[in-house]
């Protein structure tokens, strides 16, 4: 079975600009996360989608916004692109409806510089 | 306010040296607590999910344990593969899970 998948792996961007992540969830999964991951942070949870809904949000500016397709394939958007911004994206998958206590399979990740 | 705190921060042990990790937690109505280990460049792979305290669950030389207010990662007799950092996660009320900051491990042959 095919993992998580994401792309694409390293962005670059200046600040100002805009940037759209992708995630393909394991076959037959339907809930899809994002994480941003930093070093002084750690990972901190952005949104999850079950079935095209948008089910959670953390605590994020509106500058990052995020859909779900028909397909279980999802997409972040980050608008306006801050130098704190810069960090690692991951995004988990996870199998079995909504139990939150599912384990999450998480793809590689997008690294994001913002220059 | 929930919280998740993972100590040590980083740890470094001669191979064979057997040791713990921790993870203390400050959420109500625990339903869960989740390992992690990530290795650099990579995402995290799941390792445990532990539901209630007493409970334990093993895999290879990885033993992680519950209680009402931690977990413990014991890592008996590692190998320099074991290197890795371990990140303990559990979802609060509402659905949004909360990770620590992990703990960096590193194993000398």
């Amino acid at each position: 079975k095919a993992g998580v998948t994401q792309t694409p792996r390293y962005l670059i961007k200046t600040r100002g600009q805009q940037v759209t992540l992708s995630c393909s969830p394991i076959s037959g999964h339907r809930s899809v996360s994002w994480y941003q991951q930093t070093p002084g942070q750690g990972l901190q949870f952005l949104f999850e989608y079950f079935s095209e809904t948008q089910r959670n949000k953390g605590n994020f500016p509106g500058r990052f916004s995020g859909r779900q397709f028909s397909n279980s394939r999802s997409e972040m958007n980050v608008s306006t692109l801050e130098l704190g911004d810069s960090a690692l994206y991951l995004c988990a998958s996870r199998g079995g409806g909504l139990a939150i206590y599912n384990e999450q399979f998480f793809g590689p990740g997008t690294r994001l510089t913002v220059l | 306010e929930d919280q998740v705190t993972q100590s040590p921060e980083a740890l470094r042990l001669q191979e064979g040296e057997s040791s713990s990790l921790n993870c203390s937690y400050t959420v109500s109505g625990l339903r869960g607590l989740f390992w992690y280990r990530q290795d650099p460049g990579k995402g995290p792979e799941f390792l445990f999910t532990l539901y209630s305290a007493g409970e334990e669950k093993e895999k290879e030389r990885l033993k992680a344990t519950l209680t009402k207010k931690e977990s413990f990662l014991h890592i008996t007799a590692p190998k320099p593969e074991d290197s890795a950092t371990y990140l303990c996660a559990v979802p609060p009320p509402g659905d949004k899970i909360i990770f620590g900051k992990g703990t960096r491990l590193h194993i000398l042959p």
